[in-house]
């Protein structure tokens, strides 16, 4: 079964800086989705980036960049220029790319942006 | 344009009552899920369906139904609450082409 791990339960950025979420996965199959959400405390969760495994480039959407280690089965969060709005809950996730289409979510990485 | 749409976004339940979240999309997708999600926890599977008549249980389905008359609908019944019920619910669709899942707004529901 696939499973996802987010090592980090607490980061904290200070405002302009740069910071890294890590999520690693655990499967056997060869083409899947990754992604990473994010819930801030009003608790509505929006899609920050996916990537499609078969894909050896790193997804980019403007400040925020995964990097991709299919071999690693590591699927880290890049944000650039942490704005006080980044504030939230990041949660790394995993789907197959066939079959049941069942997602497999992390934990969370509560990230804190400083001012 | 409305996405999904979840009702109540709040109740307190008693041990041993019964009641359905609603769950309603404008996206006719087919996919659909409901999640929980404890305190300091990710989200957790309780069922899902693949379309209209079809659905099939997840992870953590015990204590829970769910129907799918309809595309746009997927209610999920919880009988004879119970504390450990306690949790913030989503329902989800999945986008035909990129795979996201698009999140309603959640329903935290407490048992006492």
């Amino acid at each position: 079964a696939q499973t996802v791990t987010q090592s980090q339960p607490e980061m904290s950025v200070q405002e302009a800086e740069t910071v890294t979420l890590s999520c690693t996965y655990d499967t056997s199959e060869s083409d899947y989705y990754l992604f990473w959400y994010k819930q801030p405390p009003s608790r509505q969760m929006i899609l920050v980036i996916r990537q499609e495994a078969y894909k050896q480039q790193n997804a980019t959407e403007n400040r925020f960049s995964v990097n991709f280690q299919k071999a690693a089965k590591s699927f880290s969060l890049k944000i650039s220029d942490s704005q006080l709005g980044d504030a939230a809950m990041y949660f790394c996730a995993y789907r197959s790319y066939s079959g049941t289409y069942k997602y497999i979510f992390g934990t969370g990485t509560r990230l804190k942006v400083l001012a | 344009n409305a996405g999904v749409t979840q009702t109540p976004k709040f109740r307190i339940l008693k041990i041993g009552q019964s009641m359905t979240l609603q769950c309603t999309q404008d996206m006719n997708h087919n996919y659909m899920y409901w999640y929980r999600q404890d305190p300091g926890m990710g989200l957790k599977l309780i069922y899902y369906s693949v379309g209209a008549g079809i659905t099939d249980k997840g992870e953590v389905p015990n204590g829970y139904n769910v129907s799918r008359s309809t595309t746009e609908d997927f209610p999920l019944r919880l009988e004879l609450a119970a504390p450990s019920q306690t949790s913030v619910y989503f329902c989800a669709t999945q986008g035909v082409n990129t795979g996201e899942l698009f999140f309603g707004e959640g329903s935290r529901l407490t048992v006492l």
